[in-house]
């Protein structure tokens, strides 16, 4: 069975840029996760899609990202424009139904805004 | 406001040591707990989950263990190899994950 797939695997971009992550996660999950990991913190959720449909957002800074899940299956997280603090890892989740199944993480994406 | 506390923040045992990593939650309305492992640059890899109805979960050398009424779940790591050496998370279900005890174990 493959697992979440996440590209671009690293990003270096300067500050007020925009960037662009995608993830796929494995086949026949329901449920999306995003999550932004600060070095030294635990991941933190940023959003959550059941099937295409947003679960919780109310951690995304929705004046910069957004995210989306077309068909229900890959999502794309954006964010525009950068700030230095949006350097962290970017980890993609799934599970076959919700929080009550276990998650399966991707390699996660490196992004360093200078 | 669920807060997750994970203590130590590292630990470093000699090969072969049992041990035990902590986690600590503020609020009991939990449906499971999760246990990960991070190795250094990667993903999180899921090692235990336990259902709020379950007291305790075992997976080869690893239990782990969950009481939902006073707030802690723990980890216990039996013979520690140095392949043990990675950061380990716990995450209650509303998604909410602690910084993680960053292990080590030295042959």
């Amino acid at each position: 069975e493959a697992g979440v797939a996440q590209s671009p695997r690293y990003k270096i971009i300067e500050k007020r840029q925009s960037v662009a992550f995608w993830c796929n996660p494995i086949s026949g999950h329901a449920t999306l996760y995003w999550y932004q990991q600060i070095l030294g913190q635990g991941p933190k959720l940023l959003i959550q899609f059941q099937n295409n449909g947003v679960v919780d957002d109310s951690q995304l800074p929705k004046d910069r990202f957004s995210a989306e899940r077309l068909k229900g299956v890959d999502s794309t997280l954006k964010i525009q424009p950068a700030k230095l603090e949006d350097s962290a890892v970017y980890l993609c989740a799934s599970s076959s139904s919700g929080p009550t199944d276990t998650q399966y993480f991707g390699p996660g994406t490196r992004l360093t805004v200078l | 406001k669920q807060e997750v506390t994970q203590i130590p923040a590292a630990l470093s045992v000699p090969e072969g040591e049992n041990l035990v990593l902590n986690c600590s939650f503020t609020d009991s309305a939990i449906y499971n707990l999760q246990w990960f492992r991070q190795d250094p640059g990667k993903g999180l890899t899921s090692l235990l989950l336990i259902q709020s109805s379950q007291r305790e979960q075992t997976s080869g050398r690893l239990n782990a263990s969950l009481d939902k009424s006073s707030g802690r779940s723990t980890l216990y790591i039996a013979a520690s190899q140095p392949g043990d050496s990675a950061t380990y998370l716990c995450a209650v279900s509303d998604l909410i994950f602690g910084k993680g005890t960053k292990l080590s174990v030295k042959p």
